[in-house]
């Protein structure tokens, strides 16, 4: 039973737009949400994180948005760069449970000069 | 470069050969990981070191045997695999009992024939 999902395996997106990337958690108890972006032959490198106690973190192009009513959040990339592309993975823990992340299995994002 | 440095990168093994995976972090960090990603799935979290003592096992088959020797080194022998064990193993490193940040390395493509 996968309790984070990313129901969107791809995305592709024009250079200069939005690019809104989906995730869902079935488990209520998680408490924070973390976003990785993971290029080609390298591994995940965190991008951006948000606190359930907030519903919108901001840190420049990126803005990641939580809805604990509707168990959702998303990530915006306003503009879009082609240096953008590469497969996104969300990931939800409980801060007492500190060492267990839980992955989504991630969409990969084209963005198209 | 991430300071998680993996080797090798790739890997060739037949299902009765043994062999080791090695993961190094000069970050400081005194909590390492190894997690398994397969094609088109989450990310799956295998074990969890923190200072040295393995303190998560996510019901890993015995063919996998991790290593701890310092919180620097994080080794992961593996041997009798099967193919369904080819994925790419991902080694990650972060600080204090807050995994939030885990900062992931290179990994290693292990392919099984």
């Amino acid at each position: 039973d996968q309790q984070v999902k990313q129901n969107s395996p791809s995305l592709s997106v024009q250079e200069g737009r939005i690019s809104i990337l989906n995730c869902d958690y079935t488990n209520s108890m998680f408490d924070y949400f973390l976003w990785y972006k993971k290029y080609p032959a390298e591994g995940p490198t965190f991008l951006i994180s948000i606190s359930s106690i907030k519903d919108k973190n901001e840190d420049g192009r990126f803005t990641v948005f939580l809805n604990k009513s509707a168990k959702h959040l998303s990530l915006h990339i306003v503009p879009s760069q082609p240096g953008d592309s590469a497969v996104y993975f969300c990931a939800a823990s409980r801060l007492e449970y500190g060492n267990k992340l839980v992955f989504g299995a991630g969409t990969i994002l084209r963005v198209k000069s | 470069e991430t300071g998680v440095t993996q080797t090798p990168r790739h890997l060739v093994m037949g299902m009765t050969n043994k062999k080791s995976l090695k993961c190094e972090q000069h970050l400081g960090h005194n909590a390492m990981y190894w997690y398994k990603q397969s094609a088109k799935k989450p990310l799956e979290l295998m074990f969890v070191y923190s200072l040295e003592e393995r303190v998560e096992n996510n019901s890993v088959p015995s063919r996998f045997s991790p290593e701890c020797p310092n919180s620097s080194h994080l080794f992961l022998h593996l041997h009798t695999l099967q193919p369904e064990d080819s994925a790419l193993y991902l080694c990650a490193s972060s600080q204090g009992s807050g995994f939030l940040k885990a900062f992931f390395g290179q990994g290693t493509r292990l392919t099984v024939v």
